[in-house]
């Protein structure tokens, strides 16, 4: 079965320095990756996904991942953090079923 | 445009008494049907899924269960609530004949069993 895990539970980083949160899978064949973004109360909003092709995506928000074959991740990234990006972030699969596995999440907090 | 929808925003509810909750979507036909929980510091359990009408799928044992009456409407229940039912609750579409497209959530519904 396939796994997904997300290596640190919360980060905290400073508003305008760079955020990058782990995300690495376990599975047989290379997945349907996604990062969603859950504000405080709130559902799972996309901000980007990756099927195939270039293996750097680009997100919403200013957000970026990058699938690594080689080391079964898809990190994402942003060059700077803004106040409005506190939130649980989640990666998850789809090793093609349609069913999504997701991580445990990985809280970021931003400090002024 | 496509929307979804999920009520009640929130719930609290005693021990043994009976819960549904609603999800509906708007502007595609025919998804896959999903409900999700997420506990308290926890990521989110996939519970039930459903690729048409009166077709559930079950995930996980447990004290739920789900229907879908209606190509749009998904709907879970159960009849008598524990307290380990207490979760964020969300309900997810994937819309069909786009090839390998996206999950879609909802808002949310927050129980909490007293």
């Amino acid at each position: 079965a396939q796994s997904v895990t997300q290596p640190d539970i919360h980060i905290t980083v400073s508003e305008g320095a760079s955020l990058e949160l782990r995300c690495n899978y376990s599975y047989g064949a290379t997945p349907y990756l996604f990062w969603y973004v859950q504000s405080p109360g709130q559902g799972l909003q996309l901000l980007l996904k990756y099927f195939s092709g270039d293996t750097l995506v680009q997100g919403i928000k200013g957000f970026e991942a990058e699938f690594k074959r080689s080391q079964s991740s898809f990190n994402l990234r942003k060059p700077s953090v803004h106040w409005s990006d506190a939130a649980e972030y989640f990666c998850a699969v789809d090793t093609n079923d349609y069913k999504l596995s997701f991580g445990a999440g990985t809280t970021v907090t931003v400090r002024a | 445009s496509q929307t979804i929808h999920q009520w009640p925003a929130t719930l609290v509810q005693p021990v043994g008494s009976p819960l549904s909750l609603e999800c509906t979507v708007e502007g595609t036909s025919n998804p896959n049907l999903y409900w999700y929980r997420q506990a308290a510091g926890r990521g989110l359990q996939l519970l039930f899924y459903s690729v048409g009408i009166g077709q559930i799928s079950s995930e996980v044992p447990q004290n739920l269960s789900a229907s879908r009456p209606q190509d749009r409407q998904f709907i879970l229940s159960s009849k008598k609530l524990l307290l380990s039912d207490s979760g964020f609750y969300l309900c997810a579409y994937l819309p069909r004949g786009a090839g390998k497209e996206t999950q879609y959530f909802g808002p949310g519904t927050r129980l909490l069993v007293l």
